[in-house]
């Protein structure tokens, strides 16, 4: 298996604009969890889902983010419009249950909003 | 809910020394436990996890963690670091009643002096 596949690697944007980050979970895994890491905050949940439904967006920063799963084998987030707060390094991860499997984590999206 | 506190941010380390990373945890329920090791500019990777049963669990790259109940605590050990092991570690808890949910503690950052 690939493991967990992050698009793109690196996203630098002007503010305003609209980003697109896009994660393909690896194949069975029925939770994909969405983070955020930086070096005043760390890691933070934004959203997880479970057979694509989402569970808990209480992460999520506010309404400009957005996150979606249309199927079992991809979730996008979405900012609108971004703003230089926004820059980070986002980090998707899927499991079969991370209370006893623990998540395989993407190699993550570094945005840099300028 | 559950907490995760590791105590020390930074960790500096000789080559080839002995090396303790602390996690103390805090649950009203059994837990799950877990270590992740960051490589720069990677994502997380599990290191190693306790589910049951040994108290004493081996991961990958030399490294140990005990579980010791009682003290509420997860440390992780390596006898000999090297180079290599220069990364971030997290340790993170999940509870055994089936809430699928990690919680991460902020990081130790090891670094290892040639």
């Amino acid at each position: 298996d690939a493991g967990v596949i992050q698009s793109p690697r690196h996203e630098v944007t002007e503010m305003g604009q609209e980003v697109t980050l896009r994660c393909k979970p690896i194949s069975g895994h029925d939770y994909l969890f969405w983070y955020r890491q930086t070096m005043m905050r760390g890691l933070e949940l934004l959203i997880y889902f479970n057979n694509n439904v989402p569970i808990d967006d209480s992460g999520m920063p506010e309404d400009r983010f957005s996150a979606k799963m249309p199927n079992a084998s991809f979730s996008t987030l979405k900012i609108q419009p971004s703003e230089p707060r926004d820059s980070a390094v986002y980090f998707c991860a899927s499991s079969l249950g991370a209370g006893l499997y623990g998540y395989t984590f993407g190699s993550g999206t570094r945005l840099t909003v300028v | 809910a559950q907490s995760v506190t590791q105590l020390d941010s930074q960790v500096p380390v000789f080559e080839e020394a002995p090396v303790e990373l602390r996690c103390n945890y805090s649950s009203s329920v059994s837990v799950y436990l877990f270590w992740y090791v960051q490589y720069p500019n990677q994502g997380l990777q599990l290191l190693l996890k306790y589910l049951s049963g040994s108290t004493l669990v081996k991961g990958i790259n030399g490294f140990e963690a005990e579980f010791n109940k009682s003290q509420t605590s997860f440390h992780l050990r390596k006898p000999s670091v090297h180079i290599s092991d220069t990364a971030e570690y997290f340790c993170a808890v999940s509870d055994q009643g089936g809430n699928e949910k990690l919680t991460f503690g902020t990081g130790t950052r090891l670094t290892i002096i040639p």
